[in-house]
């Protein structure tokens, strides 16, 4: 199975910030990938797909990048509403789903 | 309004059955794969498995590959998860979710997820 790596864990930022957190895959996916956002006791919330499309409602302070093995999810300013966990998605067509473990976005 | 809602959580003890349901609502149900997500307490989302839109495939994670099955009723606009076998690690929350499908076709990308239904496996 293809195994996916967020980094940081945890981060913290501050209100206007601009913030990235980073996914690896173990090997190439090409752009199948996908971010979600998850707020406390909420359900997750598609953003982003094959690595760079910004799913219909999300607003355009988030942007993705990356192919191969390598991407990155960007807030270009931090609004209060943002603070939540965010995951990544592998979706290669050759190997089973997997989701990144995570990273937790806090206020500075 | 677009809609999917779990039913069927609950306590259960190891090595027992339960089945969830997913009802959907809003969009054609036959034209999308559908995915069960599940997140355990504290932790991170896994995969369980997805069906096809006419129910003649099905996939599933390795962690719940053999004990767990999934179906559809394309004309009732639902969809099941039965799982079997029980274990303490299967305590989780459940998530139904709609594959997307983008000019036509369908990818393994989650764009409408159910509220979840918590499953409880303890003794």
């Amino acid at each position: 199975d293809i195994q996916m790596t967020q980094s940081p864990s945890t981060l913290s930022a501050s209100v206007g910030d601009r913030v990235t957190i980073t996914c690896r895959a173990s090997q190439s996916i090409s752009n199948w990938l996908a971010w979600y956002q998850q707020k406390p006791g909420k359900v997750p919330k598609l953003l982003i797909y094959k690595a760079s499309n910004l799913e219909s409602g999300v607003p355009s302070r988030f942007s993705g990048s990356g192919s191969g093995t390598e991407f990155t999810l960007t807030i270009s300013s931090l609004q209060s509403d943002d603070f939540a966990t965010y995951y990544c998605q592998q979706y290669n067509n050759y190997s089973p789903i997997t989701f990144g473990q995570g990273t937790r976005l806090e206020i500075k | 309004e677009v809609q999917l809602v779990e039913s069927g959580g609950g306590l259960v003890q190891p090595g027992g059955s339960l089945r969830l349901s997913c009802a959907a609502s809003g969009f054609t149900f036959s034209s999308h794969w559908m995915t069960w997500v599940r997140q355990g307490p504290g932790k991170g989302l896994e995969w369980v498995g997805n069906i096809k839109q006419d129910g003649s495939e099905t996939d599933f994670g390795d962690s719940v590959k053999g004990r767990f099955t999934i179906s559809r009723d394309n004309a009732k606009n639902s969809l099941y998860l039965q799982m079997n076998s029980l274990r303490v690690e299967d305590t989780a929350v459940y998530y139904c979710a709609r594959d997307q499908i983008e000019y036509g076709r369908s990818y393994d990308v989650f764009d409408i997820w159910g509220q979840g239904t918590m499953v409880t496996v303890s003794s």
